[in-house]
């Protein structure tokens, strides 16, 4: 029984390029949700998708960030004409339930922006 | 505005001893808390948690206190052993929110042999 996967593990991008990013929930999980880490700080919480649904995007910058998590296939986190300060760790996680329940996270994809 | 609070940056304890990490919280709309445990280059993994009808949850070495009134958790580990020297990251959600959690900052564990 896999855990969440994310990929990729690194991404490297040039500033002005997308950055697509990808997340696996466990299986049978329908909850996924994303989570920045800025260097030297906490997870700050980004967006909470169901299948098809974006539940609540309160936490993800109204400009260049998207998400989508489509009824077949990943999540995915996009990220358009990057700059430097998105470099950052970004990580998936995915619950079985939408109320208080713990959500397992994925390694992390590690962005740098050069 | 940090919602999730935890306040020393760093803990260092001898092996055998207790570990108390503690975490305190502004939001009184929080109802469920939780711990994770973060390596470098890692995603965080599932400790503990507990829900705010409770006020102590244990699982093995692991015990988490909830005191409401104070707004204030803790984790406890004992006895603590190297490989628990990670960061530790206390985590709050309100029902309604699903299961979105708001992260404190982290304290670093180091558990010297």
């Amino acid at each position: 029984n896999a855990g969440v996967m994310q990929n990729p593990r690194h991404l490297v991008r040039r500033r002005g390029q997308e950055a697509r990013l990808r997340c696996s929930p466990m299986k049978g999980h329908s909850h996924v949700y994303w989570y920045r880490q800025l260097p030297e700080e906490g997870l700050k919480f980004m967006v909470y998708l169901q299948k098809e649904n974006i539940i609540d995007e309160s936490g993800m910058p109204k400009e260049r960030f998207s998400a989508e998590f489509p009824k077949e296939g990943p999540s995915i986190l996009r990220i358009q004409q990057v700059v430097r300060g998105d470099s950052a760790a970004y990580f998936c996680a995915s619950s079985l339930q939408g109320v208080n329940t713990e959500a397992f996270f994925g390694q992390g994809t590690r962005l740098t922006v050069v | 505005d940090q919602q999730v609070k935890q306040n020393s940056p760093s803990l260092s304890v001898q092996e055998g001893r207790i570990s108390i990490l503690n975490c305190d919280y502004t939001n009184s709309m929080f109802d469920y808390f939780l711990w994770y445990k973060k390596y470098p280059a890692e995603g965080p993994t599932f400790l503990i948690s507990i829900s705010s009808i409770k006020d102590k949850n244990e699982d093995g070495r692991f015990t988490v206190f909830l005191n409401k009134s104070a707004k204030h958790l803790s984790l406890h580990i004992v006895p603590s052993q190297p490989g628990d020297s990670a960061v530790y990251f206390c985590a709050a959600s309100v029902e309604t929110s699903g299961s979105r959690l708001t992260f404190g900052e982290g304290t670093q564990l180091t558990v010297n042999p």
